[in-house]
């Protein structure tokens, strides 16, 4: 069974500076994908990022990218220049490569603070 | 496109009684899944939908749940007999998935459920 492990329940940054959130994962499988959402407070969750795991160049989007170490089966994310629109929970989130569908295992999340 | 909606967005309930949600996913995507967040966790799998079949079910789906996508598009959500331990947010996504393409789900703002 796959597990995520998301190992900052909390985390906080100021406006301007850059943030790492970790994660780490456990798997047995070769291909899979892994994720990025943000959940704001009391709004819906959003993709942030998406990494192939066959893909050795780390994704980029705008601000925020990842660093992918596929032997460590590690995937963290990093904010820079953090905005106060940040603020919100970050999972990180597993996807095995299965064409007949699979849910995503999610990890317990990181409660990122931006602060002004 | 106006992304995935369900509704209620918020349910209270008093125990025993049976409640029922509704996950609108994005139009033309042919994978629908649910997801049950307690608070401070990240999103747990329940089931999920290829087009009008569903294919997979959590065993955290006891046979007081039952979900389905009639028409392959809207799904629903039923609890009965509802118990406190169901108190969560019950998220939906869906996703399109073309052969040879990766999938990305898209999350609904999810419906809050409180049991009394």
């Amino acid at each position: 069974a796959q597990t995520v492990t998301q190992s900052q329940p909390e985390m906080s940054v100021q406006e301007a500076e850059t943030v790492t959130l970790s994660c780490t994962y456990d798997t047995s499988e070769n291909n899979y994908y892994l994720f990025w959402y943000k959940q704001p407070p009391s709004r819906q969750m959003i993709l942030v990022i998406r990494q192939e795991a066959y893909k050795q160049q780390n994704a980029t989007e705008n601000r925020f990218s990842v660093n992918f170490q596929k032997a460590a089966k590690s995937f963290s994310l990093k904010i820079s220049d953090s905005q106060l629109g940040d603020t919100a929970m970050y999972f990180c989130a597993f996807m095995k490569h299965n064409q007949a569908g699979t849910a995503l295992i999610f990890g317990k999340g990181t409660t990122l603070s931006v602060s002004s | 496109d106006t992304g995935v909606s369900q509704d209620p967005r918020h349910k209270i309930t008093k125990r025993g009684q049976n409640v029922t949600f509704r996950c609108d996913p994005i139009s033309e995507h042919n994978r629908l899944y649910w997801y049950r967040q307690t608070l401070g966790q990240g999103p747990e799998f329940l089931t999920y939908f290829q087009n009008e079949a569903q294919l997979e079910k959590s065993r955290l789906l006891s046979d007081r749940f039952s979900a389905e996508r009639p028409k392959g598009s809207f799904s629903t959500l039923e609890i009965q007999r509802t118990e406190q331990g169901d108190s969560a947010m019950y998220l939906c996504a869906s996703s399109l998935v073309l052969s040879g393409s990766w999938e990305t789900q898209y999350f609904g703002p999810g419906t809050r459920l409180l049991v009394l």
